[in-house]
């Protein structure tokens, strides 16, 4: 059965801290690893991975694949009240049009 | 340009009745996703339409089922409902199907009691 395992579940840092979100996964037919950002209700598409040792940036978050240790990593540095989400991965399955999400981290931050 | 609309926004239904839940696709997109997230199991495949065919499957029973209309909105039923089906229903829609063109509606809170 594919699946998807993200660590933590929940996260609580301060403002400013810079946080390491983790996601592995196993599944049949890997293609892509996804992030997304989930504040209220819909998640919204961060980064997308398929090439492994390959960073993803994006101004204070960034992304890489290790398609050795079926894995990804999301970092956030120098995080701000407005990080405060549930982030999911998701691995994209090979000829299908599907996702298998993980269960998401649910971030904190304090002021 | 509109984004993805699901209707109705909240829902309290019983045991043992059914519902039916409404997305309403990005105007030119013909693919619609549907999944389900609940705190435990996190978010869930359902099924997937495009052009008014299911292309995909997720591994939910029978009770679950969808359809698509020439207009590409989509319509999920629940029959028989259980406590367990209490969810954030979300639907997501992209031109081709590609999980990661999809955009994310607002999503359906039903709560089975």
């Amino acid at each position: 059965e594919d699946k998807v395992v993200q660590s933590p579940l929940s996260l609580v840092v301060h403002e400013g801290d810079t946080v390491t979100l983790n996601c592995s996964y196993e599944v049949t037919n890997f293609r892509s690893l996804l992030w997304y950002k989930q504040e209220k209700k819909a998640p919204t598409f961060l980064f997308m991975l398929t090439s492994s040792g390959i960073e993803k940036k994006s101004g204070r978050l960034s992304s890489i694949l290790d398609k050795k240790e079926l894995s990804s990593i999301l970092n956030i540095t120098a995080t701000q009240t407005g990080d405060s989400a549930i982030y999911l991965c998701a691995a994209l399955i090979q000829g299908a049009q599907k996702l298998v999400f993980g269960q998401g981290t649910r971030l904190t931050i304090n002021p | 340009k509109a984004g993805v609309t699901q209707t109705p926004r909240y829902l309290i239904k019983t045991r043992g009745q059914q519902v039916t839940l409404s997305c309403s696709p990005i105007s030119g997109h013909r693919s619609v996703s549907w999944y389900q997230q609940t705190p435990g199991q996190g978010l869930q495949f359902l099924f997937e339409y495009f052009s008014e065919t299911q292309r995909n499957k997720g591994n939910f029973p029978g009770r679950f089922s969808g359809r698509q209309f020439s207009n590409s909105r989509s319509e999920m039923n629940v029959s028989t409902l259980e406590l367990g089906d209490s969810a954030l229903y979300l639907c997501a829609s992209s031109f081709t199907g590609t999980p990661y063109e999809q955009y994310f509606g607002p999503g359906t809170r039903l709560t089975v009691t």
